[in-house]
């Protein structure tokens, strides 16, 4: 059975600094990988996708997440992180076939301090 | 445009109670799928729709049912409200279910069984 893991309940970073959301999946067959973000009292965004060729795939509000196919991770990153990025981040793979829903990890807290 | 809406957005029930969560999508998406979220838990897939007339289980289906008439629209029913069904429901839809397809999310319904 298709598994997404996020081992961070909550990560922080100062702003400015590089922020990392990790991320690690377990499927059959080639996995098709989302991460969403959400703010306070409201529903998911979506934020970026990998689905197949580069490894590092670049989405909304400067994130970028990289595919590691050997250590079936799939991180989140942002070069320079942003108070306004404070929020609740879901990784989510879909099952390996069609007519399927998204399957979330448990979310991890980012917390940027000023 | 306005996306995947919701109603109501908040809600008390008392136990036993019964209510409908409304759902609509103006996007013309042939899946649509309802989660709940509890803290620390992620989002678990309740029952999703791959199209009108066309419904099916997900991860914790039970205390809940379904109906998909339209394409437009997916309420989702409680019938004996009970304190184990405290939580933040969304529902979300997406053009296609192939495996590469984003889904869109509503803003959420918070449900209070008391």
């Amino acid at each position: 059975a298709q598994s997404v893991a996020q081992p961070e309940d909550q990560v922080n970073v100062a702003e400015g600094n590089p922020l990392t959301v990790k991320c690690t999946y377990s499927v059959s067959g080639n996995p098709y990988l989302f991460w969403y973000v959400q703010y306070p009292n409201r529903g998911l965004q979506f934020l970026l996708k990998y689905i197949t060729g580069d490894n590092l795939v670049k989405g909304s509000y400067g994130f970028e997440a990289e595919f590691n196919k050997s250590q079936t991770s799939f991180h989140l990153k942002k070069p320079s992180a942003l108070v306004s990025d404070s929020a609740l981040y879901f990784c989510a793979v879909r099952e390996n076939q069609a007519g399927t829903a998204l399957i979330f990890g448990k979310g991890t807290t980012l917390s940027v301090s000023s | 445009n306005a996306g995947v809406t919701q109603t109501p957005k908040f809600r008390i029930l008392k136990i036993g109670q019964s209510m409908t969560l409304q759902c609509a999508q103006d996007m013309n998406h042939n899946y649509m799928y309802w989660y709940r979220q509890d803290p620390g838990m992620g989002l678990k897939l309740i029952y999703y729709s791959v199209g009108a007339g066309i419904t099916d289980k997900g991860e914790v289906p039970n205390g809940y049912n379904v109906s998909r008439s339209t394409t437009e629209d997916f309420p989702l029913r409680l019938e004996l409200a009970a304190p184990s069904q405290t939580s933040v429901y969304f529902c979300a839809s997406s053009y296609s279910g192939t495996k590469d397809t984003e889904a869109f999310f509503g803003q959420g319904t918070r449900l209070t069984v008391v």
